[in-house]
C-alpha cells in the first residue's frame, strides 16, 4: 500500500497563475483532508470531505476550492495564486471523522508564490 | 479555537524527560496527538477520548483532564529519535471540529 500521495512535491508559481495539487490514497478512506502548514502556525485546515462528491470548507478555505470526483483522489485548486497562499500543504485521509480516528498524512507539496 | 500548547520548545539531552501539554477553553471530546519530523508528515501517536484511559506508546504516554481541558504528552528517557514536533489536536464536545494546535519543538540531543 502506497498509503497517501501526493503530486507535486514542489512547485513555484507567479502572483495569478492557477494550479491543482492531487491527493490519492489507496486505504478505502472515506474522509480526506487538505491542510496548509505555516511556521508557528500548525496545521490549518483547508477544505475536507466525507464521502464521493462531497466536500465541505474548513477554517481558512478562501483562495482555494476542492474537488472530490473519486473516492481515491482529492484536488486542491488554486485559481490566482497570492504570495500569502506560500505554504507547505499535506493531504490526509482517515476511515471516519477525524475527531474519532487517526488521519494519515501525505508526504507534503511546497507551494512558493513569487 | 486553537488549543494553546506549552513549551512552545525544549531541549532534552537523552535518557531525560520531558512533558507537553495541551489546553482548550471550550470543553472537548478527546485529544489527539501527532508527532512530526523536519521534512516530513505528521505521524499519528495516540487519542484520548472523553472518560477513557491514559494511554501510552513505547515510553511515550499521554493524559486527559476532561475537567480541566487540558492533555499532557510525557516523553520517559528520551531517545534521539523523539526530537521533533509535537501537535496535539482537540475536539469539541460534540465530537467536531477537530483543531491542530501550533506544535512544541522538541530536540534530544546525544
Amino acid at each position: 500500500n502506497a498509503g497517501v500521495t501526493q503530486t507535486p512535491k514542489f512547485r513555484v508559481l507567479k502572483t495569478g497563475q492557477s494550479m491543482t495539487l492531487l491527493c490519492a490514497q489507496d486505504m478505502n478512506h472515506e474522509y480526506m483532508y487538505w491542510y496548509r502548514q505555516d511556521p508557528g502556525m500548525g496545521l490549518r485546515l483547508i477544505h475536507y470531505s466525507v464521502g464521493e462528491g462531497t466536500t465541505a470548507k474548513g477554517e481558512v478555505p478562501d483562495g482555494y476550492n476542492v474537488s472530490r470526483l473519486k473516492k481515491q483522489n482529492f484536488l486542491l485548486g488554486l485559481e490566482s495564486a497570492a504570495p500569502s497562499q506560500t505554504s507547505v500543504y499535506f493531504c490526509a485521509s482517515s476511515v471516519g471523522l477525524a475527531g474519532l480516528y487517526e488521519q494519515y498524512f501525505g508526504p507534503g507539496t511546497r507551494l512558493t508564490v513569487t | 479555537q486553537q488549543p494553546v500548547q506549552s513549551p512552545q520548545a525544549v531541549i532534552l539531552r537523552e535518557g531525560e524527560d520531558a512533558v507537553i501539554n495541551c489546553s482548550s477553553s471550550k470543553a472537548l471530546y478527546s485529544v489527539h496527538w501527532y508527532r512530526q519530523k523536519h521534512g516530513e508528515a505528521p505521524v499519528f501517536l495516540m487519542i484520548l477520548l472523553k472518560g477513557g484511559e491514559q494511554k501510552g506508546h513505547d515510553k511515550i504516554s499521554a493524559s486527559f483532564n476532561e475537567k480541566k481541558q487540558q492533555s499532557s504528552l510525557y516523553l520517559t528517557a528520551s531517545q534521539l529519535s523523539y526530537s521533533g514536533t509535537y501537535f496535539c489536536g482537540t475536539v469539541n464536545a460534540y465530537g467536531q471540529n477537530f483543531v491542530f494546535g501550533p506544535g512544541t519543538r522538541l530536540s534530544v540531543l546525544p
